[in-house]
Protein backbone atom coordinates (compact mmCIF):
# COMPACT_ATOMS: atom_id res chain seq x y z
CA UNK A 1 0.00 0.00 0.00
CA UNK A 2 1.12 3.70 -0.36
CA UNK A 3 3.67 4.84 2.33
CA UNK A 4 3.76 8.15 4.20
CA UNK A 5 3.96 11.03 1.58
CA UNK A 6 5.09 14.74 2.24
CA UNK A 7 4.32 17.74 0.07
CA UNK A 8 6.52 19.53 -1.22
CA UNK A 9 9.30 17.92 -1.70
CA UNK A 10 11.32 21.00 -1.47
CA UNK A 11 10.50 24.78 -0.66
CA UNK A 12 12.22 27.50 -0.66
CA UNK A 13 11.13 30.59 1.06
CA UNK A 14 12.62 33.93 1.99
CA UNK A 15 12.88 35.06 5.32
CA UNK A 16 9.62 36.77 7.13
CA UNK A 17 7.11 34.26 5.17
CA UNK A 18 4.62 32.11 5.91
CA UNK A 19 4.70 28.21 4.93
CA UNK A 20 2.56 25.04 5.19
CA UNK A 21 4.18 21.63 4.79
CA UNK A 22 1.46 18.79 4.32
CA UNK A 23 1.65 15.10 5.75
CA UNK A 24 -0.48 12.23 4.03
CA UNK A 25 0.47 9.58 6.81
CA UNK A 26 -0.68 5.84 5.96
CA UNK A 27 -4.40 4.90 5.84
CA UNK A 28 -5.40 3.87 9.33
CA UNK A 29 -3.13 5.04 10.88
CA UNK A 30 -3.86 7.40 13.99
CA UNK A 31 -0.88 8.29 15.49
CA UNK A 32 1.39 11.03 13.61
CA UNK A 33 4.47 12.85 14.70
CA UNK A 34 6.39 15.52 13.16
CA UNK A 35 9.95 15.58 13.12
CA UNK A 36 13.00 17.84 12.05
CA UNK A 37 15.88 16.81 10.99
CA UNK A 38 19.34 18.86 10.88
CA UNK A 39 22.31 18.04 8.58
CA UNK A 40 24.48 15.44 10.53
CA UNK A 41 21.89 15.27 13.32
CA UNK A 42 19.22 12.82 14.69
CA UNK A 43 15.62 13.72 14.06
CA UNK A 44 14.16 16.10 16.74
CA UNK A 45 10.64 15.51 18.16
CA UNK A 46 8.55 18.54 17.53
CA UNK A 47 4.64 17.04 17.36
CA UNK A 48 2.79 14.39 17.75
CA UNK A 49 -1.16 13.40 17.20
CA UNK A 50 -3.19 10.73 18.18
CA UNK A 51 -6.22 11.02 15.90
CA UNK A 52 -6.93 14.72 15.84
CA UNK A 53 -5.92 16.10 19.02
CA UNK A 54 -2.28 16.99 19.45
CA UNK A 55 -0.99 14.65 22.56
CA UNK A 56 2.13 16.36 23.13
CA UNK A 57 3.50 19.50 21.74
CA UNK A 58 6.02 19.93 23.68
CA UNK A 59 8.98 19.94 20.74
CA UNK A 60 7.56 23.04 19.06
CA UNK A 61 10.39 25.58 18.99
CA UNK A 62 8.39 28.31 20.10
CA UNK A 63 4.81 29.54 18.77
CA UNK A 64 5.40 30.49 14.93
CA UNK A 65 5.40 26.63 15.10
CA UNK A 66 1.62 24.70 14.64
CA UNK A 67 0.03 21.90 13.13
CA UNK A 68 -3.16 20.65 12.25
CA UNK A 69 -4.64 17.69 11.60
CA UNK A 70 -8.08 18.68 11.79
CA UNK A 71 -9.78 14.95 10.30
CA UNK A 72 -7.61 12.81 11.98
CA UNK A 73 -5.37 11.90 8.85
CA UNK A 74 -4.16 14.80 6.61
CA UNK A 75 -1.62 17.07 8.76
CA UNK A 76 -0.39 20.15 8.17
CA UNK A 77 2.65 21.99 9.82
CA UNK A 78 2.64 25.86 9.49
CA UNK A 79 5.40 28.26 10.07
CA UNK A 80 5.23 31.98 10.34
CA UNK A 81 7.23 34.64 9.88
CA UNK A 82 10.21 32.36 9.07
CA UNK A 83 13.66 32.24 9.99
CA UNK A 84 17.07 30.85 8.11
CA UNK A 85 17.22 28.75 11.54
CA UNK A 86 14.34 27.27 10.74
CA UNK A 87 15.93 25.52 7.78
CA UNK A 88 15.76 21.68 7.66
CA UNK A 89 14.39 18.28 6.55
CA UNK A 90 10.68 17.92 8.24
CA UNK A 91 9.74 14.29 8.33
CA UNK A 92 5.97 13.34 8.97
CA UNK A 93 5.72 9.68 10.37
CA UNK A 94 2.87 7.77 11.22
CA UNK A 95 1.80 4.71 13.26
CA UNK A 96 -0.91 2.15 14.01
CA UNK A 97 -1.06 4.15 17.13
CA UNK A 98 1.10 5.16 20.02
CA UNK A 99 3.55 2.59 20.69
CA UNK A 100 4.10 0.65 17.26
CA UNK A 101 6.30 1.00 14.71
CA UNK A 102 6.49 4.53 13.09
CA UNK A 103 6.73 4.63 8.99
CA UNK A 104 8.78 7.82 8.07
CA UNK A 105 8.40 10.33 5.01
CA UNK A 106 10.72 10.83 2.48
CA UNK A 107 10.57 14.81 4.21
CA UNK A 108 10.27 18.64 3.37
CA UNK A 109 13.50 20.08 2.87
CA UNK A 110 12.82 24.34 3.59
CA UNK A 111 15.08 26.69 3.08
CA UNK A 112 14.74 29.79 4.19
CA UNK A 113 16.86 32.34 2.84
CA UNK B 1 14.37 15.24 29.71
CA UNK B 2 15.44 12.40 27.91
CA UNK B 3 19.03 12.71 26.40
CA UNK B 4 20.65 9.94 24.02
CA UNK B 5 24.40 10.02 23.06
CA UNK B 6 25.51 7.34 19.62
CA UNK B 7 28.90 6.30 19.20
CA UNK B 8 30.92 6.08 17.58
CA UNK B 9 29.64 8.90 14.87
CA UNK B 10 31.49 7.36 12.39
CA UNK B 11 32.37 3.34 11.15
CA UNK B 12 34.37 1.86 8.71
CA UNK B 13 34.67 -1.35 8.18
CA UNK B 14 35.99 -4.49 5.67
CA UNK B 15 33.25 -6.08 3.97
CA UNK B 16 33.00 -9.46 6.03
CA UNK B 17 33.42 -7.90 9.65
CA UNK B 18 31.05 -7.15 12.52
CA UNK B 19 30.29 -3.44 13.14
CA UNK B 20 29.09 -2.31 16.74
CA UNK B 21 27.14 0.95 17.55
CA UNK B 22 26.47 2.22 21.07
CA UNK B 23 23.97 4.61 22.44
CA UNK B 24 23.35 5.39 26.34
CA UNK B 25 20.04 7.34 27.19
CA UNK B 26 19.58 9.18 30.86
CA UNK B 27 15.76 9.26 31.17
CA UNK B 28 15.23 5.37 33.50
CA UNK B 29 11.41 5.15 32.20
CA UNK B 30 12.39 5.02 28.61
CA UNK B 31 10.97 1.82 27.45
CA UNK B 32 11.19 1.27 23.79
CA UNK B 33 14.62 1.41 22.01
CA UNK B 34 14.49 1.64 18.06
CA UNK B 35 17.03 1.83 15.78
CA UNK B 36 16.74 3.12 12.15
CA UNK B 37 19.08 3.08 8.88
CA UNK B 38 19.05 6.23 6.72
CA UNK B 39 20.67 6.10 3.16
CA UNK B 40 21.66 9.35 1.49
CA UNK B 41 18.86 11.34 1.11
CA UNK B 42 16.03 9.38 1.39
CA UNK B 43 13.76 8.43 4.89
CA UNK B 44 14.83 6.52 7.88
CA UNK B 45 13.74 3.29 8.35
CA UNK B 46 13.02 1.03 11.27
CA UNK B 47 15.83 -1.97 11.61
CA UNK B 48 14.63 -3.56 14.71
CA UNK B 49 13.77 -2.43 18.10
CA UNK B 50 13.93 -3.97 21.48
CA UNK B 51 11.52 -3.14 24.48
CA UNK B 52 12.55 -3.26 27.77
CA UNK B 53 11.36 -6.42 29.26
CA UNK B 54 14.29 -8.11 27.16
CA UNK B 55 17.52 -8.25 27.18
CA UNK B 56 18.49 -8.93 23.30
CA UNK B 57 16.57 -9.13 20.20
CA UNK B 58 17.84 -10.44 16.51
CA UNK B 59 16.99 -10.40 12.96
CA UNK B 60 19.00 -11.97 10.85
CA UNK B 61 22.48 -10.27 10.42
CA UNK B 62 21.00 -7.82 13.13
CA UNK B 63 21.01 -7.81 16.76
CA UNK B 64 20.24 -5.18 19.56
CA UNK B 65 21.43 -5.16 23.32
CA UNK B 66 19.62 -3.85 26.40
CA UNK B 67 20.90 -3.07 29.96
CA UNK B 68 18.89 -1.12 32.05
CA UNK B 69 20.88 -0.94 34.71
CA UNK B 70 23.57 0.88 33.07
CA UNK B 71 20.96 2.73 30.66
CA UNK B 72 22.91 1.30 27.47
CA UNK B 73 21.99 -0.24 24.48
CA UNK B 74 23.64 -1.48 21.37
CA UNK B 75 23.01 -2.44 17.47
CA UNK B 76 25.59 -5.96 15.97
CA UNK B 77 25.94 -6.20 12.64
CA UNK B 78 27.21 -8.95 11.57
CA UNK B 79 28.93 -10.10 8.23
CA UNK B 80 28.55 -6.93 6.84
CA UNK B 81 27.54 -5.83 3.34
CA UNK B 82 28.23 -2.64 1.02
CA UNK B 83 24.59 -2.32 0.93
CA UNK B 84 24.65 -1.40 4.68
CA UNK B 85 26.62 1.40 4.12
CA UNK B 86 24.19 4.34 5.76
CA UNK B 87 23.73 6.50 8.58
CA UNK B 88 22.28 4.23 11.68
CA UNK B 89 20.23 6.27 14.57
CA UNK B 90 19.32 4.97 17.90
CA UNK B 91 15.79 6.80 19.70
CA UNK B 92 14.75 5.74 23.01
CA UNK B 93 11.43 6.50 23.97
CA UNK B 94 8.60 5.43 26.51
CA UNK B 95 6.18 3.43 25.31
CA UNK B 96 3.20 4.92 26.37
CA UNK B 97 4.40 7.94 24.72
CA UNK B 98 5.89 6.63 21.56
CA UNK B 99 6.00 9.56 19.58
CA UNK B 100 8.17 11.66 22.06
CA UNK B 101 11.30 9.65 20.43
CA UNK B 102 14.91 10.92 21.16
CA UNK B 103 17.22 10.20 18.57
CA UNK B 104 21.08 9.81 18.89
CA UNK B 105 23.17 11.89 16.25
CA UNK B 106 24.14 9.03 13.93
CA UNK B 107 26.66 7.03 13.01
CA UNK B 108 27.65 7.08 9.82
CA UNK B 109 28.68 3.20 8.74
CA UNK B 110 30.51 2.77 5.78
CA UNK B 111 31.07 -0.90 4.46
CA UNK B 112 34.18 -1.11 2.27
CA UNK B 113 34.05 -3.69 -0.64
Amino acid sequence: GAGVSQTPSNKVTEKGKYVELRCDPISGHTALYWYRQSLGQGPEFLIYFQGTGAADDSGLPNDRFFAVRPEGSVSTLKIQRTERGDSAVYLCASSLSDGHEQYFGPGTRLTVT
Amino acid sequence: GENVEQHPSTLSVQEGDSAVIKCTYSDSASNYFPWYKQELGKRPQLIIDIRSNVGEKKDQRIAVTLNKTAKHFSLHITETQPEDSAVYFCAASINTNAGKSTFGDGTTLTVKP
